[in-house]
């Protein structure tokens, strides 16, 4: 069985731009989530969607937007790009929505902003 | 505000030593501890602890909760260079199911 994909691999944009990465989930997970990683540092929770609903959203500027579609899958959008938004960016999936769910990532959109 | 802090931020061992990373959280309603090994770029599942499974164990990996000094440790027997990556805690009792990550411990074993 697949596991969770993230499209692209690597992205290089320049400042002002605008950015969508994209995430299928593992197949029968319902939920989906999106983490930024910047270096050095923990991943840090971006937006949770379950069943097409947004579930939950962390402290990011609303530059940061995403959605999921009826098949599960998922988009994460950045607009306005700056250099400080440069970082990788994971997708996780999940069967359901809430505690003690086991997330499972993927390998990551490494985005570059120039 | 939760919050989950790991120590040491980084290790250097050699194959064969045992390794402990701790994991300290401040959490309100706590409810899971979750532990990741990140290689290159995704993170992989490892363990999940709560009040129910406060003690896991698979091969040389085994993991321990102590929910009344809110710490979690991570043991590694018998390092291998394989087990060089960086390993992240992770709280896991939002309601929303979102993950709240310590800065991770870096682990790199030496042959």
């Amino acid at each position: 069985d697949a596991g969770v994909t993230q499209s692209p691999t690597h992205l290089i944009k320049t400042r002002g731009q605008h950015v969508t990465l994209r995430c299928s989930p593992i197949s029968g997970h319902k939920s989906v989530s999106w983490y930024q990683q910047v270096l050095g540092q923990g991943p840090q929770f971006i937006f949770q969607y379950y069943e097409k609903e947004e579930r939950g959203r962390g402290n990011f500027p609303d530059r940061f937007s995403a959605r999921q579609f009826p098949n599960y899958s998922s988009e994460l959008n950045v607009n306005a790009l700056l250099l400080g938004d440069s970082a990788l960016y994971l997708c996780a999936s999940s069967l359901l929505s809430g505690p003690n769910e086991k997330l499972f990532f993927g390998s990551g959109t490494q985005l570059s902003v120039l | 505000e939760d919050k989950v802090v790991q120590s040491p931020l980084s290790l250097v061992v050699h194959e064969g030593d045992t390794v402990t990373l701790n994991c300290s959280y401040e959490v309100t309603n706590f409810r899971s501890l979750l532990w990741y090994k990140q290689e290159k770029k995704a993170p992989t599942f490892l363990f999940m602890l709560t009040s129910s499974g406060i003690e896991k164990k698979s091969g040389r990996l085994s993991s321990i909760l102590d929910k009344k000094e809110l710490f979690s440790i991570l043991n590694i027997t018998a390092t291998q260079t394989g087990d060089s990556a960086v390993y992240l805690c992770a709280d896991g009792s939002s309601n929303t199911g979102k993950l709240i990550f310590g800065q991770g411990t870096t682990l790199q074993v030496k042959p």
